[in-house]
């Protein structure tokens, strides 16, 4: 079992452009989670599927965070356009789906906005 | 609601001496407890779970946490503090509603001194 990974583990890119993150879900698991880390506001869930469906996303900060599954293993989390407050370690986890089910998570992606 | 309250932000303790991190947690159902660890540019790992069977739970590297409900707590422990040891710790409280909601404490940042 490789666990969730995520991809790319650094992204620095300039103010404005879109930037993609990817996230594949360990075999076998039906809810998928993306989180946001930073020092100021801790860990921050944005949005979280089941069985693809979108269940949650009253944590996305805003119209240009956008986020798909468009397959039960795989999921992106878009953001355009980028903004240097956007910086923060992004992880996704994921899990069996159940509520006492624990989440896997990914090593994270480092974005850093200029 | 729930809520899940990590009452130092900080610990430090000599190696080989016990480790004691603190959480308090309020939940209007029956709630599901995890002690997550977060190592330097890693994402979040599973240290152990409460889902309402024994209250005194074992988890990996030597860590327990005993589920005291008239306290609302579920305080982590281990014996003897490993350097090793030194990550982030997150209490996170679920309620075992069909929604999947998840809380994430602040985190606890554990310091082993030689």
């Amino acid at each position: 079992d490789a666990g969730v990974i995520q991809s790319p583990r650094h992204e620095v890119t300039e103010m404005g452009q879109e930037v993609t993150l990817r996230c594949k879900l360990i075999s076998g698991h039906n809810s998928l989670f993306w989180y946001r880390q930073t020092m100021m506001r801790g860990l921050e869930l944005l949005i979280y599927f089941n069985n693809n469906v979108p269940i949650d996303d009253s944590g996305m900060p805003e119209d240009r965070f956008s986020a798909k599954m468009p397959n039960a293993s795989f999921s992106t989390l878009k953001i355009q356009p980028s903004e240097p407050r956007d910086s923060a370690v992004y992880f996704c986890a994921s899990s069996l789906g159940a509520s006492n089910s624990p989440l896997h998570f990914g090593n994270g992606t480092r974005l850093t906005v200029t | 609601a729930q809520s899940v309250t990590q009452l130092d932000s900080h610990v430090s303790v000599s190696e080989g001496t016990p480790v004691l991190l603190r959480c308090n947690y309020s939940s209007s159902y029956s709630p599901s407890l995890f002690w997550y660890v977060q190592h330097p540019n890693k994402g979040l790992q599973l240290l152990l779970k409460y889902t309402s069977a024994a209250t005194l739970v074992k988890g990996i590297n030597g860590f327990e946490a005993e589920f005291k409900k008239s306290e609302t707590s579920f305080h982590l422990t281990k014996p003897s503090a490993h350097m090793s040891d030194a990550a982030e710790y997150f209490c996170v409280v679920s309620d075992q509603t069909g929604r999947r909601a998840l809380t994430f404490g602040s985190g606890t940042r554990l310091q082993v001194q030689p």
